[in-house]
Formats: C-alpha cells, structure tokens, sequence
C-alpha cells in the first residue's frame, strides 16, 4: 500500500533535549512538507522539500532542522531552541510543488516536559 | 498577504441534514486553488474536495459540494445528508499562486478549523 507513514504516533521528551520525528513516504513524491498544529488551531508550514538535497524554510521554521538525503524520506528534528514544541506534527507530500493534492500522514503527537 | 478565515468555532447538525462551513479568503494570486480537509479526532488530514479558482462549475464529491463565489471570495463547504461519522474538524484551505514560479512552494495555507457535530 502507498502512503505516508510517521512515527512514533506519541512523543514524550525532557526539556532541552533534541527530539527527531520520522516521515516516510512511498508514493514517489518529489514535494515534502512538515506542518506543525497547536490545539484548536490550523495547519502552519515549518519546512519544505521540493527536490532531493534541498529544502527551504517555512513561516515557522525557527528551533527546527531538516534533511533530504533520500526521495522516500524526511526527517524533522525539534531542537531545544525550539521555546515550544509541545504540538501535533504532520508531514505531507505531493507529486510536485505543482501537484494539485497534499497527501498528509497519520501525525506525531509530541509532549515536552 | 494570503489568508482564510473560518467564523465559525463549532457547528452542530442533525443526523440526515445538509450543513454549510464557511470560509473567506483573501489573496491577490489570480490563479489558486481551494481545498477542504477533515480531521477526526484521530488526527489525520483527509483531503475532501478541491476547486481551481478558474473551475466555472462548483466542485462536487458525493456528499461534498463548494458553493464557490469568487467575486465574495468564499468558498463554503455543503454536506449533504450529515452522517454520524461526518463528526470532525474541518479545514479550509489555499494553495498559493499555481502558475509555475520560483517562488511557489506549493503550500498550503489553512484557517483555524470549525469543528462539526452531528446528533443523532
């Protein structure tokens, strides 16, 4: 089955402690996306990748990092100097910055305390 | 500056009635597009129903219509015949420019969510 798989589906971390969630995908996308959703709240963009190797910031991309070493992959790390990063974290990605749809995956629901 | 604002905080619908989600958008693009997306409580997005702002027909997907006024620059959400399962929130959201750019990222931009409850 293709989709988007992220995991784990619940994160808990100290404070100050650096914390990397996992986005997988194996539809063959070349467009990534990280948003991140605070309660009651819509979806914010925190990074995106449009190509292999590359990936650009969002409008909220202070206290995180990114990587796009593989198509399938991308990774999102929540540092300490992120001042709140208790959140539900979605990954999406599309054909192309172009495509018309945003497949989403399933979520990371992180708990710093 | 792209924007979509959704008024309304909760909506509640009986079982087997149609519903209407507002949303208004605002944006200079000429060319964008307009996307529904539910939430369940479990979490994940599911996209519903998408119209091009040079679509001349309303988009419809079964029980899913967007009532689509460019000139108010609304595009609410009908649900026909509300089911149990319809419980969820519900995403407004907008694609900026769709003309090939270097600039387009191809984001999503999304309004605060109303939240909609079916009674049996």
């Amino acid at each position: 089955d293709g989709g988007i798989t992220q995991s784990p589906k619940y994160l808990f971390r100290k404070e100050g402690q650096n914390v990397t969630l996992s986005c997988e995908q194996n539809l063959n996308h070349d467009a990534m996306y990280w948003y991140r959703q605070d309660p009651g709240q819509g979806l914010r963009l925190i990074y995106y990748s449009q190509i292999v190797n590359d990936f650009q910031k969002g409008d909220i991309a202070e206290g995180y990092s990114v990587s796009r070493e593989k198509k399938e992959s991308f990774p999102l790390t929540v540092t300490s100097a992120q001042k709140n990063p208790t959140a539900f974290y979605l990954c999406a990605s599309s054909i192309d910055r172009r495509s018309r749809e945003q497949y989403f995956g399933p979520g990371t629901r992180l708990t710093v305390t | 500056a792209q924007k979509i604002t959704q008024t309304q905080p909760g909506m509640f619908v009986q079982e087997k009635e149609a519903v209407t989600l507002d949303c208004t958008y605002d944006t200079s693009d000429q060319s964008y597009g307009l996307f529904w997306y539910k939430q369940p409580s479990s979490g994940e997005m599911i996209f519903l129903i998408y119209q091009g702002s040079y679509d001349e027909q309303n988009a419809t997907e079964g029980r899913y219509s967007l009532n689509f006024q460019k000139a108010r620059k609304s595009a609410n959400l009908v649900i026909s015949a509300s089911q149990l399962g319809d419980s969820a929130m519900y995403f407004c959201a907008m694609r900026e420019a769709l003309l090939l750019s270097s600039g387009n990222t191809g984001k999503l931009i999304f309004g605060q969510g109303t939240t909609l409850q079916v009674k049996p």
